[in-house]
């Protein structure tokens, strides 16, 4: 089975701007997650899409967006971009429910975005 | 509020001895912990997990230990290979709301 894979892997952009990136979950997986990493902040979580729909939040302003298909792929939309959204963003699937199933997470090798 | 912490951003072992990371958290209704590992341009790997119900998960050189009274958890690696240098993250999954926090991050690193 192939992963789950990120594009583009490396985005320079500048303040202001807006940015869209895209995650293609593992084939069968209808649970699509999206993190930020910075250093010293670990993995904060932006929201999760399931089956088309946003199912969890995190505490990011409304500037950050997301949304999946029918496909399960999903994207993440950065608007208005600032310094501090230069970070590492991480999109994980899985398939929740699944008999015997720990929820595992399979992470993509994610998209580093830096804003000048 | 940093509901998981790993308060050791790196840590240096050398190979063969035994390497222990620590993960504090702060939030009773977690459920079930996580750890994953990432090496650099790469995304996070899971490693081994534990329900909350246990204490102890064992997976070949990894084992998980859950203090649930002290709300600590750790990841034992014996013997520590050089492979094995890698940013470690311990997880907490939220019963409530069924969000995975992550904590910041320990970097290990074995040498020779």
């Amino acid at each position: 089975k192939a992963g789950v894979t990120q594009t583009p892997r490396y985005l320079i952009k500048t303040r202001g701007q807006q940015v869209t990136l895209s995650c293609s979950p593992i084939s069968g997986h209808r649970s699509v997650s999206w993190y930020q990493q910075t250093p010293g902040q670990g993995l904060q979580f932006l929201f999760e899409y399931f089956s088309e729909t946003q199912r969890n939040k995190g505490n990011f302003p409304g500037r950050f967006s997301g949304r999946q298909f029918s496909n399960s792929r999903s994207e993440m939309n950065v608007s208005t971009l600032e310094l501090g959204d230069s970070a590492l963003y991480l999109c994980a699937s899985s398939q929740p429910g699944l008999a015997g199933s720990t929820d595992t997470q399979y992470f993509g090798p994610g998209t580093r975005l830096t804003v000048l | 509020d940093q509901q998981v912490k790993q308060n050791s951003p790196s840590l240096s072992v050398q190979e063969g001895r035994i390497s222990i990371l620590n993960c504090d958290y702060t939030n009773s209704m977690f459920d079930y912990f996580l750890w994953y590992k990432k090496y650099p341009a790469e995304g996070p790997t899971f490693l081994i997990s534990i329900s909350s119900i246990k204490d102890k998960n064992e997976d070949g050189r990894f084992t998980v230990f859950l203090n649930k009274s002290a709300k600590h958890l750790s990841l034992h690696i014996v013997p520590s290979q050089p492979g094995d240098s890698a940013v470690y993250f311990c997880a907490a999954r939220d019963y409530n709301t069924d969000k995975l926090i992550f904590g910041t991050g320990t970097r290990l690193q074995v040498f020779p």
